[in-house]
């Protein structure tokens, strides 16, 4: 079946640290590929996404590279400010249908 | 602002109750998804419209059903409440039937409280 493996939080981090958070995926044929995140009290927003293999995803300092090879879709971000604390939710679509990981919860400390 | 409004923004009711959450999708947009989001369970896939017809079910309890209408809003109707089904519900929308081509814009919530 397909589903969405992410690395468990909470995760606290030092501003202008360095972040990776894991996802890992499990589909069958070409899924698209997801990051959205979710700030206090808001709804998910889409953060960015990949169609097809090695494709990279970026917005805001955000990145995230399709590797077929390893079925990976790691975010990554150089610094974080306190403002990117949130919950991150990895996400994938092999039909019409979308499945969201577990979400990895992100503390940015000043 | 996604453009998504959800109403109300919080319920608080009790079991055995029935309650009705009401979503307006984002101008422009056909299909309308509902979710269920609580700590243990995680985001949960409920159910999906796209322009008035039902295109995909997911874990949505018999006890549980929506209905889109003809301005494209949608409903999503909670009866014989449990505490169990104390969440936050979200609605969102997207242009196309398909998520894989067409992200998904989230309202805000409602946030269910069931004593």
């Amino acid at each position: 079946g397909n589903s969405v493996t992410q690395m468990e939080g909470p995760v606290t981090l030092s501003e202008e640290a360095f972040l990776t958070i894991n996802c890992t995926y499990t589909a069958t044929g070409y899924p698209s590929l997801f990051w959205y995140v979710q700030y206090p009290g808001e709804g998910l927003q889409l953060l960015l996404k990949a169609t097809k293999a090695d494709d990279k995803g970026s917005n805001k300092g955000f990145e995230a590279t399709y590797r077929k090879e390893t079925t990976s879709f790691h975010l990554e971000k150089g610094s974080v400010q306190v403002s990117d604390s949130a919950v991150y939710f990895c996400a994938l679509s092999p039909d019409d249908k979308v499945i969201f990981g577990p979400g990895t919860s992100l503390s940015v400390i000043p | 602002d996604s453009g998504v409004t959800q109403t109300p923004k919080h319920l608080i009711t009790a079991t055995g109750q029935r309650v009705t959450l009401r979503c307006s999708p984002r101008s422009g947009d056909l299909s309308v998804y509902w979710y269920q989001q609580s700590l243990d369970q995680g985001l949960q896939f409920l159910i999906q419209y796209y322009n008035g017809e039902e295109r995909a079910k997911g874990n949505i309890l018999e006890r549980f059903s929506a209905q889109q209408f003809p301005d494209l809003h949608s409903e999503l109707n909670l009866s014989s409440l449990e505490l169990g089904d104390s969440a936050l519900y979200f609605c969102a929308s997207s242009e196309g039937q398909a998520f894989y081509n067409s992200p998904l814009h989230f309202g805000n919530g409602t946030r269910l409280t069931v004593t």
